[in-house]
């Protein structure tokens, strides 16, 4: 089954503490991407990476990191910076890096919720 | 940066009528302008797409309009259905820096009415 695939779908965290959300794909797909999607904002670009060992900042950056030691794997850590970190998570692929015009695939989504 | 502005944010329509949902960009150097449609609880999926180099494009009852020199693009539903309910996001995309840049509209809830 091809695809790309998140968990967990729900993820409660305290106050103070990181948590990370997974990203997986086995699409071979170059491009990785994280969005963050709350009611009335549509998506926003949190973290974006072309190739393993390479990412780049978005437009909401702060409070979050990543990782791509594997092609098929971006991690998302939300750290205790972020100060609103309540929202629904989406990660999506493209099969080339650089080209303009690339279909996003998305994943299911992890919900947020800071307790 | 880019940005990419989305109207209606709400949409209601009786089931068999036309719907149609508008967005303007500010970058002219964006040339991709796809259509994602987000079902409840779901994930964003392509719908339709259109390059700058195109000006409409239809698969079956949607079509997609774009005005290069008015920066705006329309995504025109017919003969609306109750499975055609969802939010509807458009997005305008460029290469930039060596990768795919892709900034998103607030997305349009389409209520379907039978």
């Amino acid at each position: 089954d091809g695809g790309i695939t998140q968990s967990p779908k729900y993820l409660f965290r305290k106050e103070g503490q990181n948590v990370t959300l997974s990203c997986e794909q086995n699409l071979n797909h170059d491009a990785m991407y994280w969005y963050r999607q709350d009611p009335g904002q549509g998506l926003r670009l949190i973290y974006y990476s072309q190739i393993v060992n390479d990412f780049q900042k978005g437009d909401i950056a702060e409070g979050y990191s990543v990782s791509r030691e594997k092609k098929e794997s971006f991690p998302l850590t939300v750290t205790s910076a972020q100060k609103n970190p309540t929202a629904f998570y989406l990660c999506a692929s493209s099969r080339l890096a650089g080209v303009f015009d690339n279909e996003q695939f998305f994943g299911p989504g992890t919900r947020l919720t800071v307790l | 940066g880019e940005n990419v502005e989305q109207h209606p944010s709400t949409l209601s329509v009786q089931e068999g009528d036309s719907a149609v949902i508008k967005c303007t960009y500010s970058d002219s150097a964006s040339n991709y302008f796809p259509w994602y449609k987000q079902e409840l609880g779901k994930r964003p999926q392509l719908i339709i797409d259109i390059r700058s180099n195109v000006g409409e494009k239809k698969d079956q009852r949607i079509a997609v309009t774009l005005n290069k020199t008015a920066k705006h693009f329309s995504l025109h539903i017919t003969e609306t259905q109750p499975e055609d309910s969802a939010v509807y996001f458009c997005a305008a995309s460029k290469a930039s820096g060596g990768y795919q840049k892709v900034t998103f509209g607030t997305g349009t809830k389409l209520q379907v009415i039978p």
